[in-house]
């Protein structure tokens, strides 16, 4: 069956020191990955989207198909990234979203 | 509207009874999802609308649970016989389309309790 899965429940660093948040998923198909983030009493939020091959807020995050991972990543962690990050899967293009269980971040300053 | 909008944002209700939970969709999405969150999980998709048809409900889990969206704007979650394992977080998405992007835009949730 197709799942996301994310390893860490809560990933702690200290401020400017780098960050990687795991995603692992399984699919054999053509997979569409995409990380969302909600900061505290905010919404759900798009972060980024492997299509688009671009950098938000410093983070960046690039599809492995051998290794089918989908980690997130920014070198230097800031205080205003603590937040839980989601990562979620959409097979083949469809609609629907398989998200992994999520993962709390918290930079200590 | 600007958002998302969902109500009410916090719902309290005893076991067996029967709950509503509204959505007001980003205006001229057209498509509209809602998904289930559980403490400690990830969202867990129910149902997708196109328009004002379900174009799938395989999520939702047994037939307490229904969905309705008469004009394609507006979408409301029935709920029929509240268990306590019902209590959740719902969310409602939007997007302007189902094309491949699958970038949604997130209401705030409405928490369920039951009690």
């Amino acid at each position: 069956a197709q799942r996301v899965t994310q390893p860490e429940k809560l990933l702690s660093v200290f401020k400017g020191a780098p960050v990687e948040l795991k995603c692992n998923y399984s699919y054999s198909g053509s997979p569409e990955l995409f990380w969302y983030v909600q900061y505290s009493r905010q919404r759900l939020q798009l972060l980024l989207r492997h299509i688009s091959r671009e950098s938000i807020k410093g983070f960046t995050a690039d599809l492995n198909k051998g290794e089918t991972s989908f980690h997130l990543k920014k070198p230097f962690a800031q205080e205003e990234d603590s937040a839980m990050y989601y990562c979620a899967l959409s097979m083949d293009s469809n609609y629907q979203l398989i998200w992994g269980a999520g993962t709390k971040l918290i930079i200590k300053p | 509207g600007a958002g998302v909008s969902q109500t009410p944002s916090n719902k309290v209700t005893e076991k067996g009874k029967y709950v509503e939970l509204r959505c007001d969709p980003i205006s001229g999405h057209t498509a509209l999802y809602w998904y289930r969150q559980s403490l400690g999980q990830g969202p867990e998709f129910l149902i997708y609308f196109q328009g004002t048809g379900a174009a799938d409900d395989s999520g939702l889990p047994n037939d307490r649970f229904f969905a309705v969206r008469p004009e394609g704007s507006v979408s409301t979650l029935k709920i029929q016989r509240t268990e306590r394992g019902d209590s959740a977080v719902y969310l409602c998405a939007s997007s302007l389309d189902s094309s491949g992007a699958n970038v949604l835009t997130f209401g705030a949730g409405s928490r369920l309790t039951v009690l």
